[in-house]
């Protein structure tokens, strides 16, 4: 079976710190893979996604970048945090385009 | 498109009541829906899904109901249970780019015993 795992569970970092957040899937290969961040008491806002190795599409201009270095493997990366950039990160794949999103159990960050 | 609000809605129902949760949609061309359940600390956990070919989708206890003439969306639970309790979110994906999803501002449901 599919197994998707991030980590940390819990940062706090300062502001103007680097941040990177990890993100892999057991069980499938060549899974779309999706970065959302969940502001407290929000719905989810889509932040990155990508259909491949080295593809990633941006929805939201902002201090954040991500990469895949590997199919099943998805990072999410600041040079410097914002305190803006706080929230509950949450990591999604789904097998294609049309199908659904299966979750992380998120990683909470809070900027100082 | 994408839409996030200000503070969640609450639904508050008594355990054995039925629950109707409702998400209104903006995208028109938006053919695949899901509806998620978050529980606090939690990632969103997947209930039931509906393609616009449809109306109606049962599954266990849940029901969903899609009404594309005025992009309505709703999920219905028979027999609520305290493990009910939580936030639901309704996701779309548009026809236009079926790789991304777009969250409702999601509906906090509480469940007295």
């Amino acid at each position: 079976s599919q197994t998707i795992h991030q980590w940390p569970a819990t940062l706090v970092q300062p502001v103007g710190s680097p941040l990177s957040l990890e993100c892999t899937v057991e069980g499938t290969s060549n899974p779309n893979l999706y970065w959302y961040r969940q502001a407290a008491g929000r719905g989810l806002q889509l932040l990155f996604y990508s259909v491949g190795i080295g593809q990633i599409s941006s929805e939201v201009p902002q201090n954040l970048s991500a990469s895949r270095p590997q199919d099943r493997q998805f990072i999410l990366s600041s040079k410097k945090l914002l305190l803006s950039d706080s929230g509950f990160y949450l990591c999604a794949w789904s097998p294609t385009g049309n199908s659904p999103l299966h979750f992380g159990n998120g990683t909470r960050l809070t900027v100082t | 498109g994408e839409s996030v609000g200000l503070h969640l809605p609450t639904l508050s129902v008594q355990e054995g009541d039925n629950s109707i949760i409702n998400c209104a949609y903006s995208n028109s061309a938006s053919d695949y829906f899901i509806w998620y359940k978050q529980e606090s600390g939690k990632g969103p956990q997947f209930i039931i899904d509906i393609r616009s070919n449809m109306d109606k989708r049962q599954g266990q206890r849940v029901t969903v109901l899609l009404n594309k003439t005025v992009k309505h969306l709703s999920l219905q639970i028979a027999a609520t249970q305290p493990g009910d309790s939580a936030v639901y979110f309704c996701a779309e994906n548009p026809i236009d780019n079926f790789n991304k999803f777009y969250f409702g501002s999601g509906t906090k449901l509480n469940v007295k015993p």
